[in-house]
């Protein structure tokens, strides 16, 4: 079983929609979780945090849980620019571990 | 405010090559170190990080080094390359703990 796993998508939603992404994660013992968010060609680049108690930015709201050892990215009122690649990240001591990513078009 | 570099942005090296990517991070101390490959399509693989000077950890067996000469300085070697060697190449830093990983510009080597 792979440490990280995310649904490779794609995700083809249209404009306003919301759309959820989960990451299932097989290492009890994490202690921090990231999402990022990945353009064709570029860096990732950190989208948010997430908290225990769940966490809210804007349009996007990151939920953790730690029973079922998944975290979730929820977007609402999805826009043409947020079409890119979603990774989630976990992180136990030094290392922080990748998934592969879901990749999340909103079309017009 | 902390920031990163990495170079080049590009590189394309034929088989058998030596290799040679540096990175260095500004504004922060003691920064925990990252080396990330990315193939095509596919997701991160970690390849390295650092704790502190001279201290290295390997991730995954095979014809790459890194070594951190400075605090602030990473740099990702090899003395030979392969095909199997390109890839977009990710350096990133934090400041350790629970702290989430910022990331370079990155350099995409293509081994020809």
């Amino acid at each position: 079983r792979k440490e990280v796993e995310q649904d490779p998508g794609p995700f083809n939603v249209p404009e306003g929609a919301t759309v959820a992404f989960n990451c299932t994660y097989s290492n009890s013992a994490s202690q921090s979780f990231f999402w990022y968010r990945q353009d064709c060609r570029k860096e990732p680049k950190l989208l948010m945090s997430v908290y225990s108690s769940g966490n809210e930015d804007g349009r996007f709201t990151a939920q953790l849980n730690r029973a079922s050892q998944y975290i979730s990215l929820l977007i609402r009122d999805s826009k043409l620019s947020d079409s890119a690649t979603y990774l989630c990240a976990i992180s136990g001591g030094n290392k922080l571990v990748f998934g592969a990513g879901t990749i999340l078009r909103v079309k017009s | 405010s902390q920031t990163i570099h990495q170079w080049p942005a590009t590189l394309v090296q034929p088989v058998g090559s030596p290799l040679s990517l540096e990175c260095t991070v500004e504004g922060t101390s003691n920064p925990n170190l990252y080396w990330y490959r990315q193939a095509a399509g596919r997701g991160l693989q970690l390849l390295f990080y650092s704790v502190g000077i001279g201290q290295i950890s390997s991730e995954v067996p095979q014809n790459l080094s890194a070594s951190r000469p400075q605090d602030r300085q990473f740099i990702l070697s090899s003395k030979k390359l392969l095909l199997s060697d390109s890839g977009f190449y990710l350096c990133a830093w934090r400041t350790g703990g629970n702290s989430p990983l910022h990331f370079g510009n990155g350099t995409r080597l293509t081994v020809t």
